[in-house]
This record gives C-alpha cells, sequence and structure tokens, in this order.
C-alpha cells in the first residue's frame, strides 16, 4: 500500500518570503511518479508537477521549485516569494507503477498555505 | 487548453434521492476517474475506468456507486439512494494513460440533506 505525508498541517507567511511545502512518501514499487497539485479556495485541483522516481533531478519553473530525494523518500516543493495568489491547500500524491496496480493516486492530507501581506 | 469539465458544479438533494454526476474528460483520454473530497479532508480514490469497464474500485466505492460512459464523450457517476455521509465533492478526471498525468475537472459538490 502506498502513503503520502505532509505533515505541516498549515503554513502561513508573508508576501515575498519563501516556503517550503514537505512531502514524505511511502511505497514498494520501485517505479512510480509524483505529483503536486494546488487547490485554490475555488475548490478546483490545479496540476503543478509529475515527477518519475528515475528522474532525481530538480526542477524549477518560475517561482516554482521541486527537490525529489529518493534516499529520504520525499518531494519537496518551494515557492520562492511568495505572494497572496499562492493562498491555496497542496496535496502531493503518488501513483505507483508496479504489476497489478492501476493508476490511482494516493494523496497526502494536504498543506494549506495562507500568504499575507 | 483542454480541460475536463463537470456538471453540475453544485447539487443539493434529499436523502434517499439518486443523483448523477457528470463528465466530459479530455477527448484524447482513455483512463476516467472519479475522486471524493469531503469538507477539509484528502482527496479519495473512488474509481477508475478504463476500456468500457471500471479498471479499480476503492472500499467507498460500494453497491450505492455505479459509472458508466454512455456514450464517446460523457462519464457519468450515479449515487443510487443518497446518505448524508455523501456530501462531499466529487471531482471527475482523466489521464491519456496508464501513470500518466490526471486532470481534474473543477468539481461537483454535493450536498444531501
Amino acid at each position: 500500500a502506498q502513503k503520502v505525508t505532509q505533515a505541516q498541517t498549515e503554513i502561513s507567511v508573508v508576501e515575498k518570503e519563501d516556503v517550503t511545502l514537505d512531502c514524505v512518501y511511502e511505497t514498494r514499487d520501485t517505479t512510480y511518479y509524483l505529483f503536486w497539485y494546488k487547490q485554490p479556495p475555488s475548490g478546483e485541483l490545479v496540476f503543478l508537477i509529475r515527477r518519475n522516481s528515475f528522474d532525481e533531478q530538480n526542477e524549477i519553473s518560475g517561482r516554482y521549485s521541486w527537490n525529489f530525494q529518493k534516499s529520504t523518500s520525499s518531494f519537496n516543493f518551494t515557492i520562492t516569494a511568495s505572494q497572496v495568489v499562492d493562498s491555496a491547500v497542496y496535496f502531493c500524491a503518488l501513483i505507483p507503477l508496479g504489476a497489478g496496480t492501476a493508476s490511482k493516486l494516493t494523496f497526502g492530507t494536504g498543506t494549506r498555505l495562507q500568504v499575507t501581506l | 487548453e483542454p480541460e475536463v469539465t463537470q456538471t453540475p458544479s453544485h447539487q443539493v438533494t434529499q436523502m434517499g434521492q439518486e443523483v448523477i454526476l457528470r463528465c466530459v474528460p479530455i477527448s484524447n483520454h482513455l483512463y476516467f476517474y472519479w475522486y471524493r473530497q469531503i469538507l477539509g479532508q484528502k482527496v479519495e480514490f473512488l474509481v477508475s475506468f478504463y476500456n468500457n469497464e471500471i479498471s479499480e474500485k476503492s472500499e467507498i466505492f460500494d453497491d450505492q456507486f455505479s459509472v458508466e460512459r454512455p456514450d464517446g464523450s460523457n462519464f457519468t457517476l450515479k449515487i443510487r439512494s443518497t446518505k448524508l455521509e455523501d456530501s462531499a465533492m466529487y471531482f471527475c478526471a482523466s489521464s491519456v494513460g496508464f501513470g500518466n498525468t490526471i486532470y481534474f475537472g473543477e468539481g461537483s459538490w454535493l450536498t444531501v440533506v
């Protein structure tokens, strides 16, 4: 069985601060994908990134960056120079790709990020 | 940009009534899903659908629930006799293939009273 843990329930920062959202996962599969989704107050789930378990390169997209460390089973997400529009709940999720598994996302419990002026 | 669309965005129903939530997945996608999020909680998998049949379902997806792809574009979730605890946001999603990115619709908020 898969498990995704987001230990930070809620984080509050002031605009322009950097913030890192933690994600730790467990899976017995050697091949898997990791995801981050954003859920703004309007409720939709917005895809941010998908990372293959074989690709440990860090990724940067504008103010967003992701640090994948297979050795510690972590896939952390950093927002640089946060803005009020970044206020949302952020979910980390995993899909295993082992034999007999279906394409089913296991989500963490989410981290609510509040960015204030 | 192609997107998953869901209707209705919000539905209020009486306990015991049947509800059908509708979804139009992204057109070239082959895998379809329903997920559920009870207010303030994490997103939970309900069911995945591929090649016109259920490929996996969770414990939540009991006999009350059913899914259907009635035509080439729609994908529906039916709850036969709603209970108070079915109140949640229901997300439809789709992906082009196994393990590919799963794109979500904006959700259908179901309130059972």
